[in-house]
């Protein structure tokens, strides 16, 4: 199996920043990447797929990018209901381990 | 717009059966490519179990195979999960989501768009 590896497991930032999270595949995966958000107690909810497609109904500032093995999600300003935990997942397979979002 | 429940037993006694069964409304379970069972145990991350396909074509996380089935019921319009010789380690948030596919570089890829809420099985005596 592809294993997937986010980076940073965790940050802080505050309303406004701009964030960046990274996704490293083991091995090449072309753009067969998606983006997800979970917020606590919910299900998770499809922000990006196919690497760089915003989902419908996903506001702008959510941006995906990369191919091959090294992908990443941006959120271009931070928004109060944006801090959650985030996952990439390799098409239907693996999912990373996490990436956390909090309020600094 | 899909709309995906689970249901079944909260709690299941170690080396039971889990089974739970996922009721898709709003839409025919024909509109997914594949529908999946994704887990989630107490504060870790998302954890694939396996999927089935329209035409009834599974596929199962290595980990967990030997003690996995999932089933398609299109007259019901839902599908369902069986884990059997269960043990703590699969207490978990149980999620089933519809999955949908795209045709990128020379084959196809998926994503999952729609989920349903979740349920809490524990597995304890």
């Amino acid at each position: 199996d592809v294993q997937m590896t986010q980076s940073p497991p965790s940050l802080s930032a505050s309303v406004g920043d701009r964030v960046t999270i990274t996704c490293r595949a083991s091995q090449t995966i072309s753009n067969y990447l998606n983006w997800y958000q979970q917020k606590p107690g919910k299900a998770p909810k499809l922000l990006i797929f196919a690497a760089s497609s915003l989902q419908s109904g996903v506001p702008s500032r959510f941006s995906g990018s990369g191919s091959g093995t090294d992908f990443t999600l941006t959120i271009s300003s931070l928004q109060p209901e944006d801090f959650a935990t985030y996952y990439c997942q390799h098409s239907k397979w693996m999912f990373g381990q996490g990436t956390k979002v909090a309020i600094k | 717009q899909v709309q995906l429940q689970e249901s079944g037993p909260g709690l299941v006694k170690p080396s039971g059966t889990l089974s739970l069964t996922c009721a898709v409304s709003g839409g025919s379970i024909s509109s997914g490519k594949w529908w999946t069972w994704v887990r989630q145990a107490p504060g870790k991350g998302l954890e694939r179990i396996g999927e089935i396909s329209y035409s009834g074509y599974t596929n199962y996380n290595p980990s967990l195979k030997s003690r996995v089935t999932i089933s398609l019921d299109k007259s019901r319009n839902q599908f369902s999960l069986k884990v059997t010789s269960v043990t703590a380690a699969d207490t978990a948030v149980y999620f089933c989501a519809r999955v949908l596919d795209y045709y990128g570089s020379g084959s196809y890829g998926y994503y999952l768009d729609s989920w349903g809420q979740g349920t809490l099985v524990t597995v304890s005596s």
